[in-house]
């Protein structure tokens, strides 16, 4: 099984502000087969980024994804308010699928 | 557009079965294959199983796979998730999301909360 680290586990941060995200995998990723997820409290996720990098439809281009192989990672730009939220990677390579714990992002 | 629409609350007893029922529209059901995701309160995402639409072949979390069974009912698009001899820790807001080529998940159910409480 693929783990999935996600780090930090809690950021403090100001809208405007640009912020990355980091999720490191304990064996590389088949394809770079890596989503990113927004989840807001009481509801489900929102696929942000599949693929490592590419944007899912509706995706502002101010979230980015990259990485390859252990690492990856997400970058917003200029952070808008409703971008605070719990955010998770997903590894979909290999069986199981696996998710990280989770990086909390809230306003300072 | 695409929905998934969930089946309410279930309060269950330790040691019963819970099945949890996901209805989907506005897309053509086979070409979309279902997995089923579960997060405990306040916890991560745990990916518990899939099944192929189109050939009914299931794969399941090693974990899981004693006491869950996914299933489809392609006449009425709607997939099933059955959780066999629960226990507290299978407490948890459990959601149907599905996928195409691979397994991100575009769309999801709203989410089913199971309370599993003697």
């Amino acid at each position: 099984e693929i783990v999935l680290t996600q780090s930090p586990g809690t950021l403090s941060l100001s809208p405007g502000e640009r912020v990355t995200l980091s999720c490191r995998a304990s064996q590389s990723v088949p394809s770079n087969y890596l989503a990113w997820y927004k989840q807001k409290p009481g509801l489900p996720p929102r696929l942000l980024i599949f693929g490592a990098s590419s944007r899912a439809t509706g995706i502002p281009n101010r979230f980015s994804g990259s990485g390859s192989g252990t690492d990856f990672s997400l970058t917003i730009t200029r952070l808008e308010p409703e971008d605070f939220a719990v955010y998770f990677c997903q590894q979909y390579g290999t069986s199981p699928r696996t998710f990280g714990q989770g990086t909390k992002l809230e306003i300072k | 557009q695409v929905q998934l629409e969930q089946s309410g609350v279930e309060v269950k007893k330790p040691g019963a079965s819970v099945k949890v029922s996901c209805k989907a529209s506005g897309y053509t059901f086979t070409n979309y294959d279902i997995s089923w995701v579960r997060q405990a309160p306040g916890k991560g995402l745990e990916w518990m199983g899939r099944i192929s639409t189109y050939t009914g072949h299931t794969l399941y979390a090693q974990n899981l796979q004693d006491r869950v069974t996914v299933t489809t009912d392609t006449s009425t698009t709607t997939a099933y998730m059955d959780l066999r001899s629960l226990r507290s820790d299978d407490t948890a807001i459990y959601y149907c999301a599905i996928s195409r080529s691979a397994d991100y998940f575009q769309y999801w159910g709203q989410g089913t909360l199971v309370t599993v409480s003697s």
